[in-house]
């Protein structure tokens, strides 16, 4: 089955720019998507389409797409983006997640 | 815009069946897809399947069938998740989230606010 492979832990200072990568085979034909979670709370959509960001997210939130790998990028880091990130795509008419990266903001 | 509003926390004996509901509030369900993720304690994301109401339509994870069984109650807006044969590695919250199909660029757009069920003897 297709698989999404995240880097478990990215530390990044405030104001520094963050990138959290994304790897599956091919992953680049594939659309994939973002979420963010905070401790304690609902997943939120912070990235769709690869590129595009939902209404309310925030400019410094960016994401690229191309062969293997996925990145949301986050420039600028604020304290307030430390959490879990997931990476989302489709295969075959299944949703596959990868594992989750806890970003930290120190 | 629609929140999706889940049924309340379960405790449940393992071999027993748990039904969570997800019920759109200040809208319907007319032209979308209605999925289940669940999350383990300290673990990720797992898709369980969705259902498309209008058409009834459901896609599950291979690894939950014969043991999920989502529905779509139109009338109400409400979607329901029943989980059968639960042990206890099935502990975990289990959210419900809109898209608008299930197409390969469609994203989970509105998360319901999660659902702990525990499965404990």
């Amino acid at each position: 089955s297709y698989g999404l492979t995240q880097p478990p832990s990215v530390s990044v200072s405030p104001g520094q720019t963050a990138s959290i990568s994304c790897s599956g085979d091919k992953v680049g034909d594939k659309y994939t998507c973002w979420y963010q979670q905070k401790s304690g709370q609902s997943p939120v959509l912070v990235m769709y389409q690869d590129t595009k960001r939902p209404s309310g997210i925030p400019e410094r939130f960016s994401g690229s797409n191309s062969g293997n790998t996925a990145t949301l990028t986050i420039s600028g880091t604020q304290a307030m983006d430390e959490a879990d990130y997931y990476c989302q795509a489709w295969d075959s008419s299944a949703v596959v997640f990868g594992g989750g990266t806890k970003l930290t903001v120190l | 815009q629609v929140q999706l509003v889940q049924s309340g926390a379960e405790v449940k004996k393992p071999g027993s069946s748990v039904k969570v509901s997800c019920k759109a509030s200040g809208g319907t369900f007319n032209n979308c897809a209605i999925t289940w993720v669940r999350q383990a304690p300290g673990q990720g994301l797992e898709w369980m399947g969705g259902i498309i109401p209008i058409f009834d339509t459901a896609n599950y994870a291979q690894r939950f069938q014969g043991r999920v069984t989502i529905t779509a109650d139109k009338s109400t807006s409400t979607v329901y998740m029943q989980l059968g044969s639960l042990r206890s590695e099935d502990t975990a919250v289990y959210y419900c989230a809109r898209s608008d199909g299930f197409n390969d660029y469609d994203t989970f757009d509105i998360w319901g606010q999660g659902t702990m069920v525990t499965v404990s003897s």
